[in-house]
């Protein structure tokens, strides 16, 4: 099984900061990986695929980059509404295992 | 537009059975395998299970390895989970889900499973 490591578990920033959560796959997944934003009571919101596509209808202040073992999520501008939690998920092979999360607090 | 509707959550007793469905619509079904994930309360996502396209490949992770079974029927562009000894910690959100081939993937909006006395 692919182990998908993700940090922080948890940051707090303030409106218009920028934060970047990192995931690392335990082998080389290219870019079959994918972020996902949760909000309480709510199902996984895809935002982006394929390391750094960006789902269409997502601000584009969320972005992703990387390839291989490690991965990058950047939101720039933090706004209120992304107060949440975010996962990554590697599709390259089953299981297709989740990260930690990493719940985002906006001061 | 793709749509994934899961099915069949409820209450259901330590030891007992249940059946989830998903029905799919929207896509060319038997392309793609198909996935469950789920969530307990206040926990992340779990992937639990997921068959190939055609039916012929399952697999299962290990906290439901044996108890839980995967099919899906092509003909109805239905998935099934038939989930056997239920236990406290099978107590979740599960939903249905599948990778398309761009890597987008997409989600049900989730059944709810909970077990207890």
């Amino acid at each position: 099984d692919i182990q998908m490591t993700q940090s922080p578990s948890s940051v707090s920033a303030s409106v218009g900061d920028r934060v970047t959560v990192t995931c690392r796959a335990g082998q080389d997944i290219s870019t079959w990986l994918s972020w996902y934003q949760q909000k309480p009571g709510k199902a996984p919101k895809l935002l982006i695929y394929a390391a750094s596509s960006l789902l269409s209808g997502v601000s584009s202040r969320f972005s992703g980059s990387g390839s291989g073992t490690d991965f990058t999520l950047t939101i720039s501008n933090l706004q209120p509404e992304d107060s949440a939690t975010y996962y990554c998920q590697q599709t390259n092979s089953f299981p297709g295992t989740f990260g930690q999360g990493t719940r985002l607090e906006i001061k | 537009e793709v749509q994934l509707l899961e099915s069949g959550g409820a209450l259901v007793q330590p030891g007992g059975s249940l059946r989830l469905s998903c029905a799919a619509s929207g896509f060319t079904y038997s392309n793609y395998a198909m996935s469950w994930v789920r969530q307990a309360p206040g926990k992340g996502l779990e992937w639990v299970s997921a068959i190939s396209g055609r039916g012929g490949d399952t697999y299962y992770g290990d906290s439901v390895k044996g108890r839980f079974t995967i099919s899906r029927d092509n003909s109805k562009n239905t998935l099934s989970l038939q989930m056997n000894s239920l236990r406290a910690e099978d107590t979740a959100m599960y939903y249905c889900t599948f990778r398309g081939t761009s890597g987008r993937g997409y989600w049900g909006q989730g059944t709810l499973v909970s077990v207890s006395s």
